[in-house]
Formats: structure tokens, C-alpha cells, sequence
């Protein structure tokens, strides 16, 4: 199986432009998530997903979008790209839709943005 | 909202001693605790976790133990070894809510 799978790996942007972080999941996992990941900071939640059609606000929604209309796949939306979303995003699964369950992480998509 | 604490932010050990990690939560609702392990360019990998109903557990030479009423838990690794180096987090999740509270994270160095 392959888990949890982000594409692209590496991203470079331009401040305003906008852009899709895709997330693809191939476990039948119910609950899904993105996290960001800077410097000293550890991993942040931005929005999750406790089944298709149903997403949410984690704690650093501000500026992303994201949708499931699918179980399999959770992409996360940067509509205006900013300095400050310079990041590491980490998409993570779980099978059952509780946060309280281990989750599978995919490997991240890093992300520049200028 | 939960707040976890991780300590020490860096710990450099000799290959063969053991390693110890602490974390402290500030939600008594909080029930689940997992430990991920974090290696270079790599996403985070779970290693194991623990609930609120159990006070430590084991698998290999990892262990977590649990202490409710202080609101801390700790990760002990015993003979580490070159491949245990890595960046390591903790993380607190209430039952329901949304998602996991991390910790900032401790790069564990293990010298030759």
C-alpha cells in the first residue's frame, strides 16, 4: 500500500499566487487532517476532515481552504500565497474519525513562497 | 485549548546509555498520548502511544509512561543506537476534539 501520498514534494511561489497541496490516502481512512510544521514550532493544525463532506477548522485555519468529496483524497487550497505560509504541510490520516487514533503522515509537501 | 510542553528541545546521549523525553499537558481531558519519530525530509512516524487507562507501556526497548494526576508523560528509550537518531515529538488528544496538540520537539543526537 502506499499510505498517505502529497504531491509535489517541493513548491516555489510568488506572494499572491495560489495553489493546490494534493493529498491522496489509499487505507479507507475515515478521518484526515493537515498540519503545518515550522522551525521550533512543532506541527500546528490547520483544518481536518472526519469523513466526505465533512471538513473543519483546526487552530491555523486562516488562509487555506480545503474540501472532501472523496475519502480517499483531502487537497488543501492556498487562495492568496504569503511570506508567512512558508512551511512544512504534513497531510496525516487516521481510520476511524477521531483525532484520538494513530495517524499515518504522509512524507510533506515543502513550500517556499517569495 | 491544550498546551503541551516537551523537554529537553535537544538531547545528545552515547550510543548504548538510554534517553529520556518529558512532556506535560495542560487538558485533564486529554486521553490519548502518542510519541512520533521524526527523521530527515520524512514525515512523522508513529512509535507508540498510550491511554489515559494505562500507566506505561512497552514494546522493545521503547517505553511511555503516563502520570495523570501530575499531567505528564515521558518517552524512555533503553540502549539506543545510531538509528534512534531523529527528532522526536509528543502529542495530547481529547476524546473528539480536533486533532492532536504537539510538542516542539526533541532532536535526540546519539554519539559513536
Amino acid at each position: 500500500n502506499a499510505g498517505v501520498t502529497q504531491t509535489p514534494k517541493f513548491q516555489v511561489l510568488k506572494t499572491g499566487q495560489s495553489m493546490t497541496l494534493q493529498c491522496a490516502q489509499d487505507m479507507n481512512h475515515e478521518y484526515m487532517s493537515w498540519y503545518r510544521q515550522d522551525p521550533g514550532m512543532g506541527l500546528r493544525l490547520i483544518h481536518y476532515s472526519v469523513g466526505a463532506g465533512i471538513t473543519d477548522q483546526g487552530e491555523v485555519p486562516n488562509g487555506y481552504n480545503v474540501s472532501r468529496s472523496t475519502t480517499e483524497d483531502f487537497p488543501l487550497r492556498l487562495l492568496s500565497a504569503a511570506p508567512s505560509q512558508t512551511s512544512v504541510y504534513f497531510c496525516a490520516s487516521s481510520l476511524t474519525g477521531r483525532s484520538n487514533q494513530p495517524q499515518h503522515f504522509g512524507d510533506g509537501t515543502r513550500l517556499s513562497i517569495l | 485549548g491544550e498546551n503541551v510542553e516537551q523537554h529537553p528541545s535537544t538531547l545528545s546521549v552515547q550510543e548504548g546509555d538510554s534517553a529520556v523525553i518529558k512532556c506535560t499537558y495542560s487538558d485533564s481531558a486529554s486521553n490519548y498520548f502518542p510519541w512520533y519519530k521524526q527523521e530527515l525530509g520524512k514525515g512523522p512516524q508513529l512509535i507508540i502511544d498510550i491511554r489515559s487507562n494505562v500507566g506505561e507501556k512497552k514494546d522493545q526497548r521503547i517505553a511511555v509512561t503516563l502520570n495523570k494526576t501530575a499531567k505528564h508523560f515521558s518517552l524512555h528509550i533503553t540502549e539506543t543506537q545510531p538509528e534512534d537518531s531523529a527528532v522526536y515529538f509528543c502529542a495530547a488528544s481529547v476524546l473528539g476534539a480536533d486533532g492532536l496538540t504537539f510538542g516542539k520537539g526533541t532532536h535526540l543526537i546519539i554519539q559513536p
